[in-house]
């Protein structure tokens, strides 16, 4: 069975930069697992920021960006603002099969 | 815009079923896909099920193609997820997002169903 992992739980400071990651046991992450990110604020519905891989949509921030990087999926955030304190969760493809990472959660202290 | 409406909440006995719906505003419902996720109270989000709303193709995660069916109506513009045979660990919050080639879009807001006796 696949396993998708993420940080547990990261704490960045107000305008500064944090990267989370998203990794397989199966082996390093590439496009051909076409990754996507979501944000979920408490007692909300989750939202799309990033698709296959480095693709935003109209309503993500700029501030937010991803890439592969070491063999991971990764989201950046700069300029972290008050309201990007969350939940993130990662998404991988495997032969239409997806899996979702278990989340990070985000403290902006 | 597009926007994906789901049906209000849900309380079922364990070993009933359930049929959540997701009807979808905005854009040409068979164009797209429509995959289904849950999330159990405190715990993080888990891929269900997938349908081509152009075909009625589904793919299912191993853990649901037992109890659960995903079907479309285009005439509609509405996804539906059938879920059989519940138990107390189906109670969580269940939603639908538009979904093409990969990639995924828009959310519904999300449908509690509620398993007790």
């Amino acid at each position: 069975q696949t396993v998708v992992t993420q940080e547990t739980s990261l704490t960045v400071s107000p305008g500064g930069t944090v990267t989370l990651t998203c990794a397989s046991t199966t082996g390093a992450v590439t496009s051909g697992n076409f990754p996507n990110w979501f944000q979920q604020r408490p007692g909300q519905a989750p939202r799309t920021l990033i698709y296959r891989t480095n693709n935003k949509h109209s309503w993500t921030p700029a501030r937010f960006s991803g890439s592969l990087l070491g063999g991971k999926a990764t989201l950046t955030l700069s300029g972290v603002q008050p309201e990007d304190e969350a939940d993130y969760y990662c998404l991988l493809n495997f032969q239409n099969n997806w899996f979702f990472g278990g989340g990070t959660k985000l403290t902006v202290l | 815009q597009v926007q994906l409406v789901q049906s209000g909440a849900e309380v079922q006995k364990p070993g009933a079923s359930v049929k959540v719906s997701c009807k979808a505003y905005g854009y040409t419902f068979s164009s797209y896909g429509v995959t289904w996720v849950r999330q159990a109270p405190g715990k993080g989000l888990e891929w269900m099920a997938w349908v081509n709303a152009h075909d009625g193709n589904t793919f299912y995660a191993q853990n649901f193609q037992d109890r659960v069916t995903v079907t479309t109506d285009p005439s509609t513009n509405t996804a539906y997820l059938e879920m059989r045979s519940l138990r107390s660990d189906d109670t969580a919050m269940y939603y639908c997002v538009r979904d093409y080639d990969y990639i995924c879009g828009s959310w519904g807001q999300g449908t509690l169903v509620t398993v007790s006796s």
